[in-house]
């Protein structure tokens, strides 16, 4: 069965950073990319970033490009994106999500699988 | 970036009904287009892709269609289950973007 854990909930002081890590299990980790997305309280779902876990290419948001970085871990199974220079505005719940790749685009295919969101508070 | 606009904001309905939400981008996205169903505490769940193909899985009466600009996803034959948030995102240009979500709320 194919399934996303994602590491627990965090609070964190403005000017932090933070590292989300995201396990999969029942499929062949480096054969999809693994995008982050992030949904702060009320608002829409916003895209920030893909790694292809096959080949560790990455592609960012130009909204996140100076603050965010997309690793794996192919020994473990385990995605991870970091933050940083936290401010409130970044409160949210992030997603980590699988979608397939092309040749160097992973952003024009559907996420199939969705973690259950980890809840980034950010608070003085 | 590619706007995303969907219509209504929200909906009451009752089961057994016939529901239609349509999303417009600001630009064509050909047929780059998914649907997507949020519970509260639930990972998000993708339903639509390519505008019209089903996610194994779903059940048939969820349908998609559309392309170029214009797209909407009916759910024929309201369940319970279905109460939940909608929104669709394109996968035509970079970034990918969603529209603003329609909740489907119980009569």
């Amino acid at each position: 069965q194919v399934q996303f854990v994602q590491s627990g909930a965090e609070v964190k002081r403005p000017g932090a950073s933070v590292k989300v890590s995201c396990k999969v299990f029942g499929y062949a980790f480096s054969n999809y990319a693994i995008h982050w997305v992030r949904q702060a309280p009320g608002q829409n779902f916003e895209w920030m970033g893909w790694i292809n876990v096959g080949n560790g290419n990455t592609k960012y948001s130009q909204r996140f490009q100076d603050r965010v970085t997309v690793t794996r871990d192919t020994s473990a199974n385990t995605g991870y994106m970091e933050l940083s220079s936290l401010t409130s505005e970044d409160t949210a719940v992030y997603y980590c999500a699988r979608s397939s790749c092309g040749d160097d685009d992973c952003h024009s295919y559907a996420m199939d699988i969705w973690g259950q969101g980890t809840m980034i508070t950010v608070s003085s | 970036d590619i706007q995303m606009t969907q219509s209504p904001s929200s909906v009451s309905a009752s089961v057994g009904d016939r529901v239609t939400i349509t999303c417009r981008a600001s630009h064509g996205v050909s047929g780059f287009l998914a649907w997507y169903q949020e519970k509260p505490g639930r990972a998000p769940r993708l339903l639509i892709y390519a505008a019209s193909y089903l996610q194994s899985g779903v059940p048939s009466r969820f349908s998609g269609s559309g392309s170029g600009a214009d797209f909407s996803l009916t759910i024929s034959g309201l369940q319970p289950e279905d109460f939940a948030t909608y929104y669709c995102q394109q996968a035509y240009s970079f970034p990918p973007t969603f529209g603003q979500g329609t909740r489907l709320d119980i009569k």
